[in-house]
């Protein structure tokens, strides 16, 4: 158990709906990443915050959105759905202090379009 | 931008002997971290093993072990006395310095175990 919690586990939804998924990072942790693991992209960077503020953002889409509240949670918001977003969804959070930092995984959320 | 190659899709061990995983990346930073994470069929990403770029001295994590070449950019696992739970897949990772945090990924190579 790596300490970083995501729900729900599993996403059944319809294309054009929104969703949203949710990630704890581990305690302590100031940093959340967000990334999308699917079978023709691979494992992709979407977006990272740290301590509540955006740090990074790699290949998210317009359509997708994500936030870091003060208890440092954090919401990967997924409108506009369309059959390619299904894929296998990442949290990840780090202590966020320094270069050194490893990246500790969540169990991740299955998003399935139909 | 930089980019991480693992050349082999697909590898097979038999249980109990060594097998090599490999992986190239290509930066133009000079200080960096490098990562090997397992993915089992439960699809969680697990550390297995960190390199950092300014250590010359390889890492070991127990049975797991790496081949750092800096200068070749060449980053290879690899796993003494395979078991039959090293089954998974296992993706080699690049992350940079202070600002440039996120992991950056190889396709993945999927490693079978024979007994």
């Amino acid at each position: 158990d790596s300490g970083v919690t995501q729900t729900p586990k599993h996403l059944i939804t319809a294309t054009g709906q929104r969703v949203t998924l949710r990630c704890s990072p581990r305690s302590g942790d100031l940093s959340v990443y967000w990334y999308q693991q699917s079978l023709d992209q691979g494992l992709q960077f979407l977006i990272q915050y740290y301590n509540g503020e955006e740090r990074a953002k790699g290949n998210i889409l317009e359509r997708f959105s994500a936030q870091q509240f003060p208890d440092l949670h954090s919401e990967l918001n997924l409108s506009s759905l369309e059959l390619g977003d299904s894929a296998l969804y990442f949290c990840a959070s780090s202590a966020g202090g320094g270069a050194a930092d490893t990246q500790y995984f969540g169990p991740g959320t299955r998003l399935t379009v139909l | 931008a930089q980019t991480v190659t693992q050349s082999q899709p697909e590898m097979s061990v038999q249980e109990a002997e060594t097998v090599t995983l490999s992986c190239t990346y290509d930066t133009s930073e000079s200080d960096y971290y490098l990562f090997w994470y397992k993915q089992p069929p439960s699809r969680q990403m697990i550390l297995v093993i960190r390199q950092e770029a300014y250590k010359q001295q390889n890492a070991t994590e127990n049975r797991f072990s790496v081949n750092f070449q800096k200068a070749a950019k060449s980053f290879s696992l690899k796993i003494s006395d395979s078991q039959l739970g090293d089954a998974a897949m296992y993706f080699c990772a690049y992350r940079g310095n202070f600002g440039n945090e996120k992991l950056t990924f190889g396709t993945g190579t999927r490693l079978t175990i024979i007994p």
